[in-house]
């Protein structure tokens, strides 16, 4: 099957810093990738929809200006989180889509975020 | 507004049990239903149905989809602990959005 990498799986940063988690697909190209948000034991939350060369769309209640998508080329986007604070301390979860009909998305292994 | 609403939210049975997940679903440009697992990390992918009545297996799996009821479910047979998981039914748009439902937790006890 198709493989997604999210790097990095971790990461711990003061409140204030920004940080920047990347999402890959490997072995296919993906028209479109889409982020995600997960806390404890709830659902997937989508936050944003990134089509390769063009702007993300976001989901209503998701600061654009907080949490950046970039998707440069067809296997890579990036989520940047900026100016963190402790309560966007989350699993963030990137899937890709080669678009193609009957095509699933694929997930990457997410990205644990702590911020103190 | 676009919801997807799973039943039961968890589940504990016994090895060996035969578990009925349920999802139905309210989706503006309705293409799919997914089902997926997910256990410690992110979800791996179940199955994708788009066309209702056809029901789709995979070994101890199965999933069939209703479209006039906007219905799905997922039957686990035979159930063993490493089906325990939670189950996470989404809508699929023709956009490639999914919404995703709050996931059914499993637990498969020995």
């Amino acid at each position: 099957g198709a493989v997604v990498s999210q790097h990095p799986s971790r990461v711990i940063c003061k409140s204030g810093t920004s940080v920047k988690i990347e999402c890959r697909s490997l072995d296919f190209q993906a028209t479109t990738m889409f982020w995600y948000r997960q806390f404890p034991k709830k659902s997937l939350m989508l936050m944003a929809t990134s089509n390769e060369g063009s702007k993300a769309t976001y989901e209503q209640g998701v600061e654009k200006d907080k949490f950046l998508i970039n998707h440069a080329s067809l296997t890579l986007s990036t989520l940047t989180v900026t100016s963190a604070h402790p309560e966007d301390s989350s699993f963030y979860i990137c899937s890709a889509t080669s678009g193609r009909w009957g095509d699933t998305q694929y997930f990457g292994p997410g990205t644990r975020l702590t911020v103190l | 507004e676009d919801k997807v609403v799973q039943s039961p939210l968890s589940l504990v049975v016994h090895e060996g049990d035969t578990v009925t997940l349920n999802c139905s679903y309210e989706v503006t440009n309705f293409r799919s239903l997914l089902w997926y697992k997910q256990e410690k990390k992110a979800p791996t992918f179940l199955f994708m149905l788009t066309s209702s009545g056809i029901e789709k297996k995979s070994g101890r799996l199965s999933s069939i989809l209703d479209k006039k009821e906007l219905f799905s479910i997922l039957n686990i047979t035979a159930t063993q602990t490493g089906d325990s998981a939670i189950y996470l039914c989404g809508g699929g748009t023709s956009y490639d959005k999914v919404i995703f439902g709050p996931g059914t937790s499993l637990s498969v006890i020995p």
